[in-house]
């Protein structure tokens, strides 16, 4: 059964060093997010992408987030200058077109110190 | 503005006893509505779905239940086993064409053997 899998597991980081998430989402889906989940609470919608450019963003989503689809395969999230607060589990997640079910990988724990 | 929220933040029940966990929305222009469970480690896993145009639908061992009248949104897990102990979450879309996802707080269900 196809998966979305996301590269590292675990990232641990200094506060200001750039990171980068990487995920491959499953094949033939179209709709690509990132939503991430800080320990004890719920998952938030960080950005969504489509056709090769950003369709949507939550306001946690400011300059210091971007996303990339480098190739036909890969989608990553990089953050540029880590702050303590960007602690969290960071989940990829895909979408076919005329389905509506979206499918998370098993997501990245970006520990900040 | 947008919220999702839960009744219960814990549940814990038998094995083999029903289980209702519930969900309350306020955005009433969320059209589609859906439940993910989230094991310890792992990224939210699709359960059910249901579109604001339906009131029930059943699936294998669950069923979703959905008032709009009150924006109330249930899960309910028939015969409930070890292996259905996680958080709960329910999520909703908004109608958006991006179809990003709000996600509640969760619901921790724990099955006693």
């Amino acid at each position: 059964e196809p998966e979305v899998t996301q590269t590292p597991s675990h990232q641990v980081t200094q506060m200001g060093q750039e990171v980068i998430l990487r995920c491959v989402p499953i094949s033939n889906h179209l709709y690509f997010y990132w939503y991430r989940q800080i320990l004890g609470q719920k998952v938030e919608f960080l950005v969504s992408f489509y056709n090769n450019e950003i369709s949507e963003k939550s306001e946690i989503f400011d300059d210091q987030f971007s996303v990339e689809r480098p190739d036909g395969s890969n989608f990553t999230l990089k953050i540029r200058s880590t702050k303590l607060e960007d602690s969290a589990m960071y989940f990829c997640a895909s979408k076919s077109r005329g389905y509506n079910e979206q499918f998370f990988g098993p997501g990245t724990r970006l520990t900040v110190l | 503005g947008e919220s999702v929220g839960l009744h219960l933040p814990t549940l814990s029940v038998q094995e083999g006893d029903n289980s209702i966990i519930n969900c309350a929305y306020s955005n009433s222009a969320s059209d589609y509505f859906i439940w993910y469970k989230q094991e310890s480690g792992k990224g939210p896993q699709f359960i059910i779905d249901i579109r604001s145009n339906m009131d029930k639908r059943q699936g294998q061992r669950v069923t979703v239940l959905l008032n709009k009248t009150v924006k109330h949104l249930s899960l309910q897990i028939a015969a409930t086993q070890p292996g259905d102990s996680a958080v709960y979450f329910c999520a909703e879309n908004s109608g958006g064409s991006n179809y990003k996802l709000t996600f509640g707080k969760g619901t921790l269900l724990t099955v006693n053997p």
